[in-house]
Formats: C-alpha cells, sequence, structure tokens
C-alpha cells in the first residue's frame, strides 16, 4: 500500500536558522512527489514537483530534493512569513492522478 | 488569472441534513478533484473527473457522498444524510490536463461542521 511518512510533525526555529522537513514515500511506481505550503484556513498552495531521484528544485528560500524513497524540503536563513505547514504528497503511476498527502509539518519561524 | 473557486466558504449543517458543495476550476482545466481535509492531517482523495467524466469515486467514504461534473466545468459534491464524522474541509483541486506531469491548484475548501 502506498505510504507518505513526514517527519517532524513542528518545527519551531529562529528567523535565519536553516533547516530540513523529510517526506519517506512507499508507493509502487512514482510519477511526480509534489511539495505545497498550506497556511492556516487556506487551501494548499503547490510549491514544486519533482519527478526523478536527484532532481533539485529551488525557490526563494526554498530548495527540494529527491531519492529513491525520500525528499528533502530544505529551508534556508527562513523568515517568520515561511511559518505554515509543508505537505509532501506524491502521485503513482497506477492512478488517475489523486495524490497522496502525507499529514504535514507545521513550522514556525520567530523573530 | 483566477483561481479554483469554491462555495460556501463554510457550512454548519445538522446532523441528517443533506448539503451540496460547488467548486469553479480554473478555466480550462480538465481535470478536477475533491479532497477531505480532517483538522491536523493531510488531505484525502475523494474522487476525480476528466471534463464531465467521474473517472474514479474510490475515496468516497460511503454511498451518501455523490458528486458529479456534468458539462465538464463547475462540479458538485453532494454528502446526504450528513453524520457528524463528516466534519472536515472540503478542498477541490484542478489541472489543466490529465496525463504524466501536472500541478494540481487548490482552491480555498469548504469547512463543514456537523452539529
Amino acid at each position: 500500500e502506498d505510504q507518505v511518512t513526514q517527519s517532524p510533525e513542528a518545527l519551531r526555529l529562529q528567523e535565519g536558522e536553516s533547516s530540513s522537513l523529510n517526506c519517506s514515500y512507499t508507493v509502487s511506481g512514482l510519477r511526480g512527489l509534489f511539495w505545497y505550503r498550506q497556511d492556516p484556513g487556506k487551501g494548499p498552495e503547490f510549491l514544486f514537483t519533482l519527478y526523478s531521484a536527484g532532481e533539485e528544485k529551488e525557490k526563494e528560500r526554498l530548495k527540494a530534493t529527491l531519492t529513491k524513497k525520500e525528499s528533502f524540503l530544505h529551508i534556508t536563513a527562513p523568515k517568520p512569513e515561511d511559518s505554515a505547514t509543508y505537505l509532501c504528497a506524491v502521485h503513482a503511476t497506477d492512478s488517475w492522478g489523486k495524490l497522496q498527502f502525507g499529514a504535514g509539518t507545521q513550522v514556525v519561524v520567530t523573530p | 488569472g483566477a483561481g479554483v473557486s469554491q462555495s460556501p466558504r463554510y457550512k454548519v449543517a445538522k446532523r441528517g441534513q443533506d448539503v451540496a458543495l460547488r467548486c469553479d476550476p480554473i478555466s480550462g482545466h480538465v481535470s478536477l478533484f475533491w479532497y477531505q481535509q480532517a483538522l491536523g492531517q493531510g488531505p484525502e482523495f475523494l474522487t476525480y473527473f476528466q471534463n464531465e467524466a467521474q473517472l474514479d469515486k474510490s475515496g468516497l467514504p460511503s454511498d451518501r457522498f455523490f458528486a458529479e461534473r456534468p458539462e465538464g466545468s463547475v462540479s458538485t459534491l453532494k454528502i446526504q444524510r450528513t453524520q457528524q464524522e463528516d466534519s472536515a474541509v472540503y478542498l477541490c483541486a484542478s489541472s489543466l490536463v490529465p496525463g504524466q506531469f501536472y500541478e494540481q491548484y487548490f482552491g480555498p475548501g469548504t469547512r463543514l461542521t456537523v452539529t
């Protein structure tokens, strides 16, 4: 059965303190791994899609990487506006396109 | 341009009532998804449409849940005889084309509270 596990559940950072979020996945075949950001009371906001092991993508202070078993979201020198829940999801080859999400990592960045 | 919109944003229903939740996808997006998100959890897949065809409804939790997209644009998720366990945020997402590589864009969600 496909499974997505994110760690840690919560992360509290000082402004400027870099860190990484982990997404471990088990899937029969991977079409894509997605990272989303979700603010309270809002829908998930698309960040990145990664398709194959070794791929990396960057956007401002965020960098996502992918291996055959896990993905990391690195936050470099975070600012308070980076506070949000970060969700990881996989699209398996045997599905029409549904995303299977992890439970998310809640990140709080304090000034 | 305009994103995915959902209405109502909040809905309170008494147990046993029927509710209808609406989703307006991004114009031209072929694929439409419904997800259910419980507090503190990631979204869980409910159903998928490609144009007006419902190709996957494997995530619908019971036969009380019904979704339609009759003209391949706006979609409605209907829940009959609501139960307390139906309380959650219902998210709609759309993507441009079906296929191997695409991104899903989410609406703000409808928060359903069943009392």
